[in-house]
């Protein structure tokens, strides 16, 4: 599979509704990050969690990351319309500058 | 809040013509960046800058490519002779720290359409 991979790629839930997305990544990574992208704008920053944290909270996000799995989840909770948007986790490779995104997961929140 | 600023929102140009593509990163930020996203696909890193040189650059980051910092505020992305292939959404984006240590700030992005 490719590195930085996103499921699912499409995600349809009902307001209010959680919506949970997984991140697999291959490398040796010191943190990883998600953004959301809404429609036609550039992405904004969600939530950063480092090698060493395996969960994090803000507000209604919580993040989660295994580094024995290579992996790490989004969870929204109580989903709003205005969360529709696509999300994406992104990493450093270690000693690299550049963040490595997924391909992202484009989640629709149906009111 | 401080934002990162992009200009144009679209440009369009004919293949083999030379764009400019312009930021203004957020003020106290020391590290820059480019990316681009062809549509419906991955964001893909081009290149970062840090002390007025680049400081890492990607496979897609040819010799038809260069960025500069002209004054204390702006960031470019110049594409020399832009092909089909150039066609994307390119993001400028800033950070206060390297090495992936910190959230990436994103502007807008400029959507180029080469025909």
């Amino acid at each position: 599979s490719q590195q930085g991979e996103e499921d699912p790629q499409a995600l349809s839930i009902q307001e209010g509704e959680n919506a949970t997305m997984n991140c697999s990544y291959k490398t040796s990574i010191n943190n990883l990050q998600w953004y959301r992208q809404n429609s036609g704008r550039g992405l904004v920053h969600l939530i950063l969690i480092r090698s060493n944290e395996r969960e994090k909270h803000s507000g209604r996000l919580r993040v989660t990351l295994d580094t024995s799995k290579k992996s790490s989840s989004l969870l929204i909770t109580a989903s709003r319309a205005a969360d529709t948007a696509s999300y994406f986790c992104a990493y450093p490779n270690f000693g690299n500058e550049k963040l490595t995104f997924g391909t992202g997961t484009r989640l629709t929140i149906i009111p | 809040e401080p934002e990162v600023t992009q200009t144009p929102s679209h440009q369009v140009t004919q293949m083999g013509q030379e764009v400019i593509l312009r930021c203004v990163p957020i003020s106290n930020h020391l590290y820059f960046y480019w990316y681009r996203q062809i549509l419906g696909q991955k964001v893909e890193f081009l290149v970062s800058f840090y002390n007025n040189e680049i400081s890492e650059k990607s496979e897609i980051f040819d010799d038809q490519f260069s960025v500069e910092r002209p004054d204390g505020s702006n960031f470019t992305l110049k594409i020399r002779s832009t092909k089909l292939e150039d066609s994307a959404m390119y993001f400028c984006a800033s950070s206060e720290v390297n090495r992936g240590g910190s959230p990436l700030h994103f502007g807008n992005g400029t959507r180029l359409t080469v025909t």
